[in-house]
């Protein structure tokens, strides 16, 4: 079964400052995707960035970017020049490319401080 | 123009009730699911369905059953609510099962 882990319950980072938020998962699958989902104290889940296994390029979004290291099953977000409505819990998140199910790890809580 | 949208937002009830969150998506996607937020903000999914059909029914108390009259709404009911019941629920959808998951806003039961 695959699984996910987020190793940093907490986080904090300065305004303007660049963070780095860690995720591992475990597969035997070739085929998959990732994700980082954010979740503002709104509940929102609202999705950040995706990244396709096959690709080897890491995926940007703006201020957001990844570092997919795929024969170590890592994939660390790194946010950029960072804003205060960047706070939130940010899940990383596997979906399996025969199922659709996500697995998301447990999330990192990201303070910002001004 | 909501994408995924879920009702009510916030449900409290009693220990024992029967109760239904309904979901709505206006995407024109193909595949639905719900998920469920514990305590500790611990995310699982807990059914899917594709075109009104079935597919992925974790392990899950039988006291929840989804419904999806058509595409675009997945409905969830809850038979002899438990403390344990309380939580937020997720609604997503997706336009195929590849593609990224989009998400309601949650509603929030709270079983008393």
């Amino acid at each position: 079964a695959q699984t996910v882990t987020q190793s940093q319950p907490e986080m904090s980072v300065q305004e303007a400052e660049t963070v780095t938020l860690s995720c591992t998962y475990d597969t035997s699958e070739s085929d998959y995707y990732l994700f980082w989902y954010k979740q503002p104290p709104s509940r929102q889940m609202i999705l950040v960035i995706r990244q396709e296994a096959y690709k080897q390029q890491n995926a940007t979004e703006n201020r957001f970017s990844v570092n997919f290291q795929k024969a170590a099953k890592s994939f660390s977000l790194k946010i950029s020049d960072s804003q205060l409505g960047d706070a939130a819990m940010y899940f990383c998140a596997y979906r399996s490319g025969a199922t659709n199910k996500l697995i998301f790890g447990t999330g990192t809580l990201l303070a910002v401080q001004p | 123009d909501t994408a995924v949208s879920q009702t009510p937002k916030y449900l409290v009830t009693q220990m024992g009730n029967d109760k239904s969150i309904k979901c709505e998506q206006n995407l024109g996607h193909d595949t639905m699911y719900w998920y469920k937020q514990d305590s500790k903000k611990f995310l699982k999914i807990m059914f899917s369905y594709n075109n009104k059909e079935l597919i992925i029914n974790e392990t899950v108390p039988n006291r929840f059953s989804p419904k999806s009259p058509d595409k675009a709404h997945l409905n969830l009911h809850i038979n002899s609510l438990e403390l344990g019941d309380s939580a937020v629920y997720f609604c997503a959808s997706s336009p195929t099962s590849i593609n990224e998951q989009f998400f309601g806003p949650g509603t929030r039961l709270t079983v008393l």
